[in-house]
């Protein structure tokens, strides 16, 4: 059973502090992604991460940064947080192409860490 | 640019009712077609995917989608939806040309009254 883990459910911090999300998965998989999910947004891609120490910015990259020095973990960092960063952030890992087609793009997602900034 | 269209933002049912949720992707070319569920309080999870070869889909408990290459389409339909299938419902796709990225819909609320 794939398992995407997050360390924190619930997060407090204030404006300005830098913040950190981990992500761990433990099914070797290549690709590993951030989403942030608001009420009638969906699911948007901050960056993702096809390899270690490869990084690609999503969608909405702007005021955060990621790192991936291990194949298993992804962090995202919030370098000054704002109140706008108040949200839901997922993290999603999933195989890459030559794994087998049956596999190839699900991505399997932790269980989300909701972030409050005030 | 891609982007994925649900249709209805609240679904309210009855126990017993016909579901069916709708969907519709703006790409050109080749696609593989996803469906999420998140259940109150869980994490979204995969409830069926299309990749190629017949166009009707099976999921789990019940779920199934149709792919209409004509129409852009991969709606979503369970012929008898439960209580326990309240849940936020999530379109995706992705283009097919090993972007690895997945594009999602905003989510459809489903509530099922008992």
């Amino acid at each position: 059973d794939v398992k995407v883990t997050q360390s924190s459910r619930y997060l407090v911090k204030r404006t300005g502090e830098k913040v950190f999300l981990e992500c761990v998965q433990d099914m070797d998989h290549e690709n590993m992604f951030w989403y942030r999910q608001d009420p009638g947004l969906g699911l948007r891609l901050i960056y993702f991460s096809y390899d270690v120490k490869m990084k690609e910015k999503g969608d909405i990259p702007e005021g955060y940064s990621v790192s991936r020095e291990k194949k298993e973990r992804f962090s995202l960092i919030l370098e000054s947080a704002s109140t706008n960063q108040t949200s839901m952030y997922l993290c999603a890992s999933s195989f890459s192409v030559g794994r087998g087609l049956a596999d190839t793009y699900e991505q399997y997602f932790g269980p989300g860490t909701r972030l409050t900034v005030t | 640019a891609q982007s994925v269209s649900q249709h209805n933002h609240h679904v309210i049912l009855s126990e017993a009712a016909s579901l069916e949720l709708g969907c519709n992707y703006s790409y050109g070319g080749t696609v593989n077609l996803f469906w999420y569920v998140q259940y109150p309080g869980q994490h979204l999870q995969l409830l069926l995917k299309y990749f190629s070869g017949d166009p009707l889909v099976k999921g789990i408990k019940g779920f199934e989608a149709e792919f209409i290459k004509s129409k852009f389409s991969f709606n979503l339909r369970k012929p008898s939806v439960q209580w326990s299938d309240t849940a936020e419902y999530f379109c995706a796709f992705e283009s097919g040309a090993g972007s690895y990225q997945l594009t999602f819909g905003k989510g459809t609320k489903l509530s099922v009254i008992p």
